[in-house]
């Protein structure tokens, strides 16, 4: 049974370009939650997908966007790329009405 | 005030010994409680979920104190293996935002 998978494992960016990050969940899972982490830090909460809707989003601006699909499968996409942007983005899949989460093993996106 | 806070050390333990840290967290509505273990570069495993009543797995035993509003970890019998940072995570609702400490280094040493 495979768990979490993100593609692609790293990337390299340069400012103000846009970037897609996937992900799928784990089977039977049908939410997705997206989180970065920035060096030295705990993950911070982007939004959560559930049923193809935005249920709940984090302080993060409107560049940063998202989609999910009938299969569960998710992307973030990220405009206008900020050297700050840089850093482990994480999606996390949840079964239906259960709290806990497992992590993908995340894209490290690098901004230059 | 951050929600959710960690001593983020590291703490320093020889092999078979024993240590013990604490995630304090901010929002009393909190219902959901858990630690996991990030290794250098890699995402976050989860390790445990915290209950009530506390709850042991092996050698880690977590407890939740509601009244001080802090989870605990202790860790026995330390492994070189179990070298890595700790993540506590806090949920208000059954579903939605893990709210995350910054984690707690453990360093195990021979």
């Amino acid at each position: 049974d495979a768990g979490v998978t993100q593609s692609p494992t790293h990337l390299i960016k340069t400012r103000g370009q846009q970037v897609t990050l996937r992900c799928s969940p784990k089977s039977g899972h049908d939410t997705v939650s997206w989180y970065q982490q920035a060096l030295g830090q705990g993950p911070q909460f982007i939004f959560q997908y559930y049923e193809e809707e935005e249920r709940q989003r984090g302080n993060f601006p409107d560049r940063f966007s998202g989609h999910q699909y009938p299969n569960y499968s998710s992307e973030l996409n990220v405009n206008a790329l900020l050297l700050g942007d840089s850093a482990l983005y994480l999606c996390a899949s949840s079964e239906p009405g259960v709290t806990e989460a497992f992590f993908g093993q995340g894209t490290r996106l690098t901004v230059v | 005030r951050k929600e959710v806070e960690q001593d983020p050390g590291p703490f320093n333990v020889p092999e078979g010994a024993t240590v013990a840290f604490n995630c304090t967290y901010s929002n009393s509505a909190s219902q959901s409680f858990f630690w996991y273990r990030q290794d250098c570069r890699k995402e976050p495993k989860l390790l445990m979920s915290v209950y009530s009543s506390g709850n042991e797995d092996g050698r880690f035993t977590a407890q939740l104190n509601r009244a001080s509003q802090y989870i605990s970890l202790l860790i026995r019998d330390s492994k070189l293996s179990d070298s890595a940072t700790y993540l506590c995570a806090v949920n208000s609702a059954s579903w939605g935002k893990l709210q995350f400490g910054a984690g707690t280094q453990v360093v195990v040493t021979p």
